[in-house]
């Protein structure tokens, strides 16, 4: 069965910096999107980040573009997300979420599975 | 940027009928999907292309669409069905992205 498995969270003081990881099995990883997708506590959720099968279509939300990096290992089957200068407003729940390709629209479809998470608290 | 709008709130009594709607103004042209999130654990999709069960998911769960509404319909919902459902679409000039509704807390009590 698929499993998304989450690494990397933690407490970080601003400005910091955090690696998360996400291990992926049970699916041929190389054919789908992966993608990052953030919940605030109590609030609710927003795209951080996805990146294409390949790595040649990447998306950042406004909110985080020019702080973190997705990339993607196919041969290791996992997921990142570099998250550098980070700020309070960053501390969420982060989850790795697959997204399948759809052929007959050539857009990716939503996130179909989703890992149980990890937690970024930035705090002083 | 384009907004997918959700009652922050359902409630019903056990075995009744939930129904908790998604309003955006490309739904007539595309497709709504569900999500459901109990506390603590991470969002499931529960419903696909506006009324597709994925395997797994209760007949219970059903989905509607019509003009620039979607309908998550829960037929005799049990208290297990309660948490936070979010609706999903894309944009008619994004078909990447696409944006989650504000999220539905519902009670079955």
């Amino acid at each position: 069965q698929v499993q998304l498995v989450e690494s990397g969270g933690g407490l970080v003081k601003p400005g910091g910096s955090l690696r998360l990881s996400c291990a992926a099995s049970g699916f041929t990883f190389s054919d789908y999107y992966m993608s990052w997708i953030r919940q605030a506590p109590g609030k609710g959720l927003e795209w951080v980040s996805y990146i294409s099968s390949r790595g040649n279509t990447i998306y950042y939300a406004d909110s985080v573009k020019g702080r973190f990096t997705i990339s993607r290992d196919n041969a290791k089957n996992s997921l990142f997300l570099q998250m550098n200068s980070l700020r309070a407003e960053d501390t969420a729940v982060y989850y790795c979420a697959r997204r399948a390709y759809d052929i007959l629209t050539g857009y990716p479809t939503p996130p179909d599975s989703w890992g149980q998470g990890t937690l970024v608290t930035v705090s002083s | 940027s384009y907004e997918l709008t959700q009652p922050p709130s359902v409630s019903v009594s056990p075995g009744q009928t939930a129904r908790i709607t998604c309003s955006g103004d490309a739904l007539p042209k595309k497709y709504a999907y569900w999500y459901q999130q109990k506390s603590g654990q991470a969002p499931v999709l529960v419903i696909s292309e506006d009324n597709k069960r994925p395997s797994g998911i209760p007949e219970r769960f059903s989905g509607s669409s019509s003009g620039t509404m979607a309908t998550l319909t829960i037929t005799g919902a049990q208290v297990e069905d309660e948490g936070d459902y979010y609706c999903y679409s894309t944009d008619s000039s994004d078909n990447h992205t696409g944006v989650f509704g504000g999220g539905t807390k519902l009670t079955v009590l």
